[in-house]
């Protein structure tokens, strides 16, 4: 079973300019979540997906993220324009509905410059 | 809101020693669940162990097992046989039993394992 895959895994963009990241679940899995860490502190929740539909997006800081999840397989999350402060990792989890165990990938690590 | 704090930002232990992480968390709810993750240089997050709240046995998993404290709302991690590939972040995260299922991560432990 392939686990959950992040692209890229680094990515260092001009203060301004826009990044999308990308997460690809485990198939089957109908939740799809994001976190970040912005550098030595802690992992934050940014938001929820149930197949398509944004089930929480509570963490969300401003309205300069944009996360979509098309079909309900694969999501992205932009950030436009990228401000200094958005600079750390990126982590997405996926779980199959109704279960606890969440599986997360390796992260994107995004620096802004 | 829940909080999860973890009081030691780095620990080290020395191989084959045990070492144990503390974790102490903030809820008003009687059901839920704790976990702890291991974070590696490759950066991927494993989770190591969990433990639901209404389970009164403390959950083990090979060398790593907790001590559940639900009263002291307390969750440490402990390590035995400490090998060098135990080296890493650990996390402690919490999770409601409720529709919520995002979790609520401490900031953090680096466990280094001295050989």
């Amino acid at each position: 079973e392939a686990g959950v895959t992040q692209f890229p895994s680094h990515s260092v963009i001009e203060k301004g300019q826009t990044v999308t990241l990308r997460c690809d679940p485990i198939s089957g899995h109908d939740n799809l979540y994001w976190y970040r860490r912005v550098m030595g502190k802690e992992i934050k929740f940014l938001l929820h997906f149930v197949k398509e539909s944004k089930q929480d997006e509570s963490g969300m800081p401003n309205n300069r993220f944009l996360a979509e999840r098309t079909g309900g397989t694969y999501s992205t999350l932009k950030v436009q324009p990228a401000e200094l402060e958005d600079s750390g990792v990126y982590f997405c989890a996926s779980s199959p509905l109704a279960n606890y165990g969440y599986t997360f990938g390796s992260g994107t690590r995004l620096t802004v410059v | 809101a829940q909080t999860v704090t973890q009081s030691q930002p780095e620990m080290s232990v020395q191989e084959a020693e045990t070492v144990t992480l503390s974790c102490t968390y903030d809820t008003s709810e009687s059901d839920y669940y704790l976990f702890w993750y291991k974070q590696p240089p490759s950066r991927q997050m494993i989770l190591v162990i969990r433990q639901e709240a209404y389970k009164q046995q403390n959950a083990t998993e090979n060398r790593f097992s907790v001590n559940f404290q639900k009263a002291a709302k307390s969750f440490s991690l402990k390590i035995s046989d400490s090998q060098l590939g135990d080296a890493a972040m650990y996390f402690c995260a919490y999770r409601s039993s409720g529709s919520a299922r995002q979790l609520t991560f401490g900031s953090g432990t680096q466990l280094t394992v001295l050989p």
